[in-house]
């Protein structure tokens, strides 16, 4: 079975400083992955997906994150931060070569951006 | 409707009597999935539902825990004898073949 490792539990960022979230997964075959976001209060929301093709995938609020096969990981990241993205953070994985839909979420990351 | 809408927002239970959680997921996805928040915990699959298909029970924590889908829509997840450690939040998503997820709001679950 597949799993999800966000190494990240909390970080703490000034506004206007760079992000990187770590996910690194387990699965020997082929996977989409994904980035959820929950602000405070809010639901899950989507934030970026990877199907296939180009490894850099851009989504919204100028996140973007990087599939690296080698290295099983999908890490996340922004260049510069603001105050409204504070929130909670998960990576999750689906293999894409089997049947099955369900996505197997890491524990997520909360992130927290000081004004 | 326009998004996946769960019932009650909150519900606080009595140890030992039963709860039932409703789901309504956006018209026309044929998948629909239940998963469970705790405090400081990520999202643990409970069950999965894809159109006709018998549904992935893998996730079900206990037999006090079932779920249904009538009619390829509505969801209901009932939980039997609810113990402390059911206390969570009870998410539901649907999902469509060329996309991720989409969340509904939650069900606060509260067993006292």
């Amino acid at each position: 079975a597949q799993s999800v490792s966000q190494h990240n539990h909390h970080v703490i960022l000034s506004e206007a400083a760079s992000l990187e979230l770590g996910c690194n997964y387990s699965y020997g075959g082929t996977v989409n992955l994904f980035w959820y976001v929950q602000y405070p209060g809010q639901h899950l929301q989507l934030l970026l997906k990877y199907f296939s093709g180009d490894p850099l995938v851009k989504g919204i609020k100028g996140f973007e994150a990087e599939f690296i096969k080698s290295k099983f990981s999908f890490n996340l990241r922004k260049p510069s931060v603001q105050w409204s993205d504070t929130a909670e953070y998960f990576c999750a994985v689906k293999p894409s070569d089997t049947g099955r839909r369900a996505l197997t979420f890491g524990s997520g990351t909360r992130l927290q951006v000081q004004p | 409707g326009a998004g996946v809408s769960q019932s009650p927002s909150n519900k606080v239970t009595e140890k030992g009597k039963d709860v039932e959680l409703r789901c309504d997921p956006i018209s026309g996805h044929t998948a629909l999935y239940w998963y469970r928040q705790s405090l400081g915990q990520g999202l643990e699959f409970l069950i999965y539902f894809q159109g006709n298909s018998a549904p992935d029970k893998s996730g079900l924590p206990s037999d006090r825990f079932s779920a249904e889908r009538t009619g390829g829509s509505v969801s209901t997840l009932t939980i039997q004898r609810t113990q402390q450690e059911d206390s969570a939040v009870y998410l539901c998503a649907s999902s469509s073949i060329s996309y991720g997820y989409t969340f509904g709001s939650g069900t606060r679950l509260t067993v006292v």
